[in-house]
């Protein structure tokens, strides 16, 4: 049974497209969050939600934009893609008392 | 200033020895959590072992263990045994505070490949 699932797990597109990716936890955590992998390997927040409210929301282009319908799903959209989106988006979700984040598999997203 | 510095971009361990992956880090904070993750090349994240600053001891997690040394602000990773499936890049994350959705910070990571 997979924790924490994101789809798709590839996503090639053109620049100017807008696209979402899904991310879905069966843990029963309260807080979910999107990370992103650059080129180099170097992961950084994005966003946090904790039972629906987004808590942290770094410096990330308002083109990106987060969507927590229940506290088991944050979807991540993302509006007039750039060259410089593509990475690997990695969703996680954690629980307030417990410490570990586990993450899903990411989304290899290409903007051609 | 780097919130979590892993020096070794690179490390070779011979089969069945031990090795030891350094991640120094910094904060102000005196509650923060300090975590390992693995991610082999199909690129998922997966998490390893995790060492709170109040815990008396260093944390083990099987042939993974946490070299603590709070003074010195370094929580350094010894994998025991390495076998040919350990290689894969390795990062170091800190959690700073208490409280919910408190993201993680990663260090730049340290590739580790283990030679048959």
């Amino acid at each position: 049974d997979t924790a924490v699932s994101q789809t798709p797990k590839y996503l090639v597109t053109q620049m100017g497209n807008d696209k979402s990716i899904k991310c879905e936890q069966n843990l029963g955590h309260d807080t979910m969050y999107w990370y992103k992998q650059d080129s180099k390997k170097f992961l950084k927040i994005m966003f946090s939600y904790n039972n629906k409210e987004l808590i942290i929301n770094e410096t990330v282009p308002n083109r990106f934009s987060p969507k927590s319908p229940d506290k088991a799903h944050l979807n991540l959209h993302i509006n007039s893609l750039e060259l410089g989106d593509s990475a690997v988006y990695f969703c996680a979700s954690s629980q307030p008392r417990f410490e570990t984040q586990y993450f899903g598999p990411g989304t290899r997203l290409l903007v051609l | 200033a780097q919130k979590i510095t892993q020096t070794q971009p690179g490390m070779f361990v011979q089969e069945k020895e031990a090795v030891t992956l350094d991640c120094t880090y910094d904060t102000s904070d005196p509650s923060y959590g300090l975590f390992w993750y693995k991610q082999p090349s199909s690129g998922e994240m997966i998490f390893l072992i995790y060492q709170g600053s109040y815990d008396q001891q260093n944390a083990t997690e099987g042939r993974y263990s946490l070299n603590f040394q709070k003074a010195r602000k370094s929580a350094n990773l010894v994998i025991s045994a390495s076998q040919l499936g350990d290689s894969a890049m390795y990062f170091c994350a800190m959690r700073e505070g208490l409280g919910s959705a408190r993201q993680l910070t990663f260090g730049s990571g340290t590739q580790l490949t283990v030679l048959p």
